[in-house]
């Protein structure tokens, strides 16, 4: 079965330092999407991404984030100068059609800035 | 916006009774509303998922339940399992591009 796969599983970082999470979408997939979860709270939307560029992002997504779609293949999210409240997990998902359709998530990075 | 609210936040319940969590929405043009099953450590992975032109869906022994007029679904499962442990999310669309999730039930099955 297809899956959507991440890396790494686990990254600390230091505050201020540059954090990329990788994500490979499940390949015949159109919409590309990163959520957030803050250790034992609710998943959070932070942006979206169709034909390669961003389709809608939330507050959280301000500008020390980037998404990028490299090649055909990696969908990433770049932290440029990380805070200690970026300290979350953070899955990407991927979906054939809008988000009406099914989302297939990822496994998730857990990242821990110190 | 959609703010979807989740009840209850934990629920535990003896092996081969069945679970039921709620979920409100507030946005009356939703019109899909999935249900995602995390395991510790693990992505949500889609359990169930209903459409807003039907009014229970079944697959197996879990269901979904959805009442437009009140804007509420529940998640319904019979004859728990050890396996059915984890932390259940209902979510509903918000515009074209995005889920909004509950808050999340961590159900427990006692053996």
């Amino acid at each position: 079965e297809p899956e959507v796969t991440q890396t790494p599983s686990h990254q600390v970082t230091q505050m201020g330092q540059e954090v990329i999470l990788r994500c490979v979408p499940i390949s015949n997939h159109l919409y590309f999407y990163w959520y957030r979860q803050i250790l034992g709270q609710k998943v959070e939307f932070l942006v979206s991404f169709y034909n390669n560029e961003i389709s809608e992002k939330s507050e959280i997504f301000d500008d020390q984030f980037s998404v990028e779609r490299p090649d055909g293949s990696n969908f990433t999210l770049k932290i440029r100068s990380t805070k200690l409240e970026d300290s979350a997990m953070y899955f990407c998902a991927s979906s054939l059609g809008r988000s009406s359709g099914e989302l297939f998530f990822g496994e998730g990075s857990r990242l821990t800035v110190l | 916006g959609e703010n979807v609210e989740q009840h209850p936040s934990t629920l535990s319940v003896q092996e081969g009774d069945s679970a039921v969590i709620k979920c409100t929405y507030s946005d009356s043009a939703s019109n899909y509303f999935p249900w995602y099953k995390q395991e510790l450590g693990k992505g949500p992975q889609l359990i169930i998922d209903i459409r807003s032109n039907v009014g229970e869906k079944k697959d197996q022994r879990i269901a979904v339940t959805l009442n437009k007029t009140a804007k509420h679904f529940s998640l319904h499962i019979t004859e728990t399992q050890p396996e059915d442990s984890a932390v259940y999310f209902c979510a509903a669309p918000e515009g074209a591009q995005k889920l909004v999730f509950g808050q999340g039930t961590r159900l427990t099955i006692n053996p």
